[in-house]
């Protein structure tokens, strides 16, 4: 029943360890989107995926990547993770651009 | 997108009606307007848009003024999972991807 799955829900990593957050759809949208929220404040787009074009955000760091292998998945690597990369990283879908977007539950991320 | 300004907070009794209200007046003639909620934790979650109608859904119902400068997302029979933000997002079709979500109006809905 569920549509954009996130895992996990919680991830814990190191200062400057790598890490990836995967996420997957079962709506056959078009489009993929990777959020960051810090804690109380609202989301912040890092970058989108029409199909295979990949679209980044003007003010989205480089330690940010990301790969969309196929359709269905989408993945956020954070390739040296500081302290303040802490937050929550939601994955949303849309069927094609600016159309309404659906979220995943998120994914926690802790740095020590 | 035009700007949306929000009440911070509100309450509710539960099994009342809860009427969260957004200004939007600078809104333009191709902006629609959105609304989404994010419970404590959860990623959030689209509950309605519309251009200049009414709208109504199993979730809610949304009043847009005449003048589309002011709407109201109205959760006809508040229950306690209603508690969450509530986000007004003012949106044109073809603008950039990014939803704008501003800081919301963080419902409490009480026993």
């Amino acid at each position: 029943d569920a549509m954009v799955i996130q895992n996990p829900r919680y991830q814990v990593t190191q200062f400057g360890k790598p890490v990836t957050l995967s996420c997957s759809q079962t709506l056959n949208h078009n489009v993929m989107y990777w959020y960051q929220q810090k804690s109380s404040q609202a989301p912040k787009l890092l970058f989108h995926y029409y199909d295979k074009d990949f679209n980044n955000e003007a003010d989205t760091p480089d330690n940010f990547q990301s790969r969309r292998p196929n359709t269905s998945f989408c993945f956020l690597d954070i390739r040296s993770p500081g302290l303040g990369d802490a937050a929550m990283y939601l994955c949303a879908t849309s069927r094609v651009a600016q159309e309404t977007q659906y979220f995943g539950p998120g994914t926690r991320l802790l740095v020590l | 997108d035009a700007k949306t300004t929000q009440p911070p907070s509100m309450d509710c009794a539960e099994g009342r009606a809860a009427n969260l209200p957004c200004n939007h007046s600078t809104i333009s003639g191709n902006e629609y307007v959105y609304w989404y909620r994010q419970i404590h934790s959860q990623g959030p979650q689209y509950i309605i848009h519309g251009l200049k109608n009414n709208e109504t859904n199993e979730m809610a119902s949304l009043i847009i003024t005449e003048d589309r400068k002011s709407s109201t997302l109205i959760l006809p029979h508040a229950t306690l999972r209603d508690t969450a933000v509530y986000y007004c997002i003012v949106r044109v079709v073809n603008s950039g991807y990014a939803l704008n979500f501003g800081k919301g109006t963080s419902l409490l809905v009480t026993p």
